[in-house]
């Protein structure tokens, strides 16, 4: 069974402290890495998509990395703005459709 | 813009009493899904239709249906809400043949049982 694990399960930083949240997950064969940025009372955002070991990618402030059993989202100087739930989800090899989400990290920036 | 809108925002419900929520696109993406989203906890795929083909998993209650009169338009019926089945509905689309199409979400229906 396809699992997909978050931690921290919330996180405060002050406005620059740069930290990062961790993804790990078991799958049989992955075919992609998602992340997704939730702000309350709203859909989830689209931010990346990873699809093998080494791969990275940047937007803005945030720097996703992949390795064979996790990923992590580095937040580079934070601001307020970027408080939100980020949310990681895989999609396994042979499902074309589903993706299993982790429950997300809550990241809180204070001013 | 393009994008994907549900309605309501907010829906308030009596305990049995049935309810439909909508969702709409203007991507003109084939595929179209129906997640069930608790507090702090991850979204849970309810079902999708790739076209009009329906897909149910396999553990989402009878209770609940959905419809897709055509490739804009997809609605989530609950024919007997209860009281656990208060939670945000969020309708999502992608587009089936481009290898990893990240979907695209709605902002959510909030639902309450009462």
């Amino acid at each position: 069974e396809d699992q997909v694990t978050q931690s921290p399960e919330a996180l405060r930083l002050q406005e620059g402290e740069s930290s990062s949240l961790n993804c790990s997950y078991t799958v049989s064969g992955l075919r992609g890495l998602f992340w997704y940025r939730q702000d309350p009372g709203k859909g989830p955002e689209f931010l990346f998509t990873l699809y093998s070991a080494g791969e990275e990618k940047e937007k803005e402030r945030l720097k996703a990395t992949l390795t064979k059993k996790e990923s992590f989202l580095h937040i580079t100087a934070p601001k307020p703005e970027d408080s939100a739930t980020y949310l990681c989800a895989v999609q396994p090899s042979g499902s074309a459709r589903q993706l299993t989400f982790g429950s997300g990290t809550q990241l809180t920036v204070l001013p | 813009d393009a994008m994907v809108i549900q309605n309501p925002r907010y829906q308030v419900t009596q305990f049995g009493k049935p309810v439909t929520l909508s969702c709409s696109q203007t991507l003109n993406h084939n595929v179209m899904y129906w997640y069930q989203q608790k507090s702090s906890q991850a979204p849970k795929l309810l079902f999708h239709y790739y076209d009009k083909d329906f897909n149910n998993e396999a553990d989402t209650p009878d209770n609940f249906q959905s419809r897709r009169p055509n490739t804009s338009f997809c609605f989530l019926d609950i024919r007997s809400p209860g009281l656990g089945d208060a939670a945000m509905y969020l309708c999502a689309t992608s587009r089936s043949g481009q290898g990893n199409s990240p979907l695209h979400f709605g902002n959510g229906t909030r639902l309450t049982v009462t």
